[in-house]
């Protein structure tokens, strides 16, 4: 079984210009979430996606969003980028909300 | 509010030495508990989790980790340590009441010296 796709895998973007980041979760999988992950930070919640609903929401500014699709695929937006917007950001996929969660690899956002 | 402890952000070891990695947690409900690894430049896999049962949960790669609920811990450990063990170890902790969020520790950087 194919595991969680993220694309694109690296992106390299101005400041005040949006970005999109996509996210396959396994076949099956119904629940999506979002990580940010940096050195200062560590890793942090950003949200969560079930059936196409966002069910939950981390600590970040509304430049942050996200959707989710029929198909479970998923997509996080951020606008106006910001240099502290740099970072790794993590998908992971669940067969439901509170099921173990499997990571994908990740996509490197660098905003200069 | 839940929060997870990892004291050590380094961790050097000789090949095929013992190690311990070690996680403490906070939390007023009942929680799960996870570790995750990751190598350099890849997205987290997890190791092992403990749900409930047995307190003493076995994962991946000869990893075990051990539910202290007195000590709210849940140190991760394994006998003998390879060179490809040398990642960065997360702990993370989730409630059990249908909480999506997991909560990371910041992590434990396990070196491996030949």
């Amino acid at each position: 079984k194919a595991g969680v796709t993220q694309t694109p895998r690296y992106l390299i973007k101005t400041r005040g210009q949006q970005v999109t980041l996509s996210c396959s979760p396994i076949s099956g999988h119904r629940s999506v979430s979002w990580y940010q992950q940096t050195p200062g930070q560590g890793l942090q919640f950003l949200f969560e996606y079930f059936s196409e609903t966002q069910r939950n929401k981390g600590n970040f500014p509304g430049r942050f969003s996200g959707r989710q699709f029929s198909n479970s695929r998923s997509e996080m937006n951020v606008s106006t980028l910001e240099l502290g917007d740099s970072a790794l950001y993590l998908c992971a996929s669940s067969l439901e909300s509170s099921d173990i969660k499997y990571f994908g690899p990740g996509t490197r956002l660098t905003v200069t | 509010a839940q929060s997870v402890t990892q004291l050590d952000s380094q961790v050097p070891v000789f090949e095929e030495a013992p190690v311990e990695l070690r996680c403490n947690y906070s939390s007023s409900v009942s929680v799960y508990l996870f570790w995750y690894v990751q190598y350099p430049n890849q997205g987290l896999q997890l190791l092992l989790k403990y749900l409930s049962g047995s307190t003493l949960v076995k994962g991946i790669n000869g990893f075990e980790a051990e539910f202290n609920k007195s000590q709210t811990s849940f140190h991760l450990r394994k006998p003998s340590v390879h060179i490809s063990d040398t990642a960065e170890y997360f702990c993370a902790v989730s409630d059990n009441f249908g909480n999506e969020k997991l909560t990371f520790g910041t992590g434990t950087r396990l070196t491996i010296i030949p």
